[in-house]
């Protein structure tokens, strides 16, 4: 089975600070996903990765950067948390055709940021 | 840009009846992918079901099947004899070919009751 952790289920930081989230895949996926889930709006892209050091930036990349130094490990931070990027967070990880592009999923960070 | 839409933010029906979900999107590709995913509540997310837009034919996976209807741009969610355990958060998502890349609906909250 195909699995992919993050490195906290909940978090809770100060605005200002530097949030690091950590996600961890085991299936030598080429793509990895973050995004963003808030009530009402579905899931929204953040960043995404194709390959090591590589990354494309989604739909709401603002106030995000994102780290994959290994294949396994995709790195979404948060440099100077805000009050409005208190949210649920998913990472995913997938492939391509073979697999019909099926993302799967960790188990979510719940940031608060106060 | 590509959209998709779940007009029904939360439904409810009786353990061991049907449920439609629906899902309308809006696009100007010829060739793309849907999905269905379910997220349990406080569990991971997960694919339920997908659809290559150039198979006519709609996919079954056991008790969930979809009507696609390509030129009216719309793919339901039929999840025939309930259980509890269908209870969950349904997203629909539309991937443009090769894009890797998902669209995602806000959601609906279904609720089985027993």
């Amino acid at each position: 089975d195909v699995k992919v952790t993050q490195s906290s289920r909940y978090l809770v930081k100060r605005t200002g600070e530097k949030v690091f989230l950590e996600c961890v895949q085991d299936m030598d996926h080429e793509n990895m996903f973050w995004y963003r889930q808030d009530p009402g709006l579905g899931l929204r892209l953040i960043y995404f990765s194709y390959d090591v050091k590589m990354k494309e930036k989604g739909d709401i990349p603002e106030g995000y950067s994102v780290s994959r130094e290994k294949k396994e490990r995709f790195s979404l931070i948060l440099e100077s948390a805000s009050t409005n990027q208190t949210s649920m967070y998913l990472c995913a990880s997938g492939v391509g055709l073979e697999l019909a592009y099926e993302q799967y999923f960790g188990p979510g960070t719940r940031l608060t940021v106060t | 840009a590509q959209t998709v839409t779940q007009s029904q933010p939360e439904m409810s029906v009786q353990e061991a009846e049907t449920v439609t979900l629906s899902c309308t999107y809006d696009t100007s590709e010829n060739n793309y992918y849907l999905f269905w995913y379910k997220q349990p509540p406080s569990r991971q997310m997960i694919l339920v079901i997908r659809q290559e837009a150039y198979k006519q034919q709609n996919a079954t996976e056991n008790r969930f099947s979809v009507n696609f209807q390509k030129a009216a741009k719309s793919f339901s969610l039929k999840i025939s004899d309930s259980q509890l355990g269908d209870t969950a958060m349904y997203f629909c998502a539309f991937m443009k070919e090769s894009n890797y890349q998902l669209i995602w609906g806000a959601g609906t909250k279904l609720i089985i009751k027993p």
